[in-house]
């Protein structure tokens, strides 16, 4: 079965720092990844995702990821991050075999301090 | 926003009493699931409807029951709550480029 890892649990930026959160999947198989965020009190947006070809994939608020296969890895960045960017980020992948079941990761908490 | 409601939003109920909590969507879409989130442990998967009366387990199906007896409606069902089911409730529906919209979701305590 699929496997989602986010090893950074809680983040502390300040305004303009860069971002990178980090998640790993366990099947190397045809993969649909994305990032979802949820702000304070509200339910998960979509951030991102990724099903082919560039593996560089750019979203909504200046996010962009990179899917790098041999890893394992679909890390989420932000050159620059503002406050109203904290947030909780969860990362996700479908199950394997075409399935339209998806795994979520355990979330990472932002904070942007002003 | 994808046309998702949950209701009721909120809700407190003791130990050992039925609750049902009802997902709605107004477009149609075929694929409808039921998540808990719950601190350190990010969003699992209880349930989810692949069609109506169509439906299989996620990875925390214990103590729940779905029905889908219309497309716009999932029902998730706690038989006899318990407080380790006290969570916040996300239902969420497949979109057509096979991404995830989710409702604004039900925070449930269980006493």
């Amino acid at each position: 079965a699929q496997s989602v890892s986010q090893h950074n649990h809680h983040v502390i930026l300040s305004e303009a720092a860069s971002l990178e959160l980090g998640c790993n999947y366990s099947y190397g198989g045809t993969v649909n990844l994305f990032w979802y965020v949820q702000y304070p009190g509200q339910h998960l947006q979509l951030l991102l995702k990724y099903f082919s070809g560039d593996p560089l994939v750019k979203g909504i608020k200046g996010f962009e990821a990179e899917f790098i296969k041999s890893k394992f890895s679909f890390n989420l960045r932000k050159p620059s991050v503002q406050w109203s960017d904290t947030a909780e980020y969860f990362c996700a992948v479908n199950e394997p075999e075409g399935t339209y079941k998806y795994i979520f990761g355990t979330g990472t908490r932002l904070k942007v301090l002003a | 926003d994808a046309g998702i409601t949950q209701s009721p939003r909120h809700k407190v109920t003791e130990t050992g009493t039925p609750v049902t909590l009802r997902c709605h969507q107004t477009e149609n879409h075929r694929y409808m699931y039921w998540y808990r989130q719950d601190p350190g442990h990010g969003l699992r998967l209880i349930h989810y409807s692949y069609g109506v009366k169509d439906t299989d387990k996620g990875e925390v199906s214990d103590g729940y029951s779905v029905s889908r007896s219309k497309t716009e409606d999932f029902l998730l069902t706690l038989e006899s709550a318990t407080s380790s089911q006290t969570s916040v409730y996300f239902c969420a529906i497949l979109g057509q480029l096979n991404e995830q919209y989710f409702g604004p979701g039900t925070r449930l305590t269980v006493t």
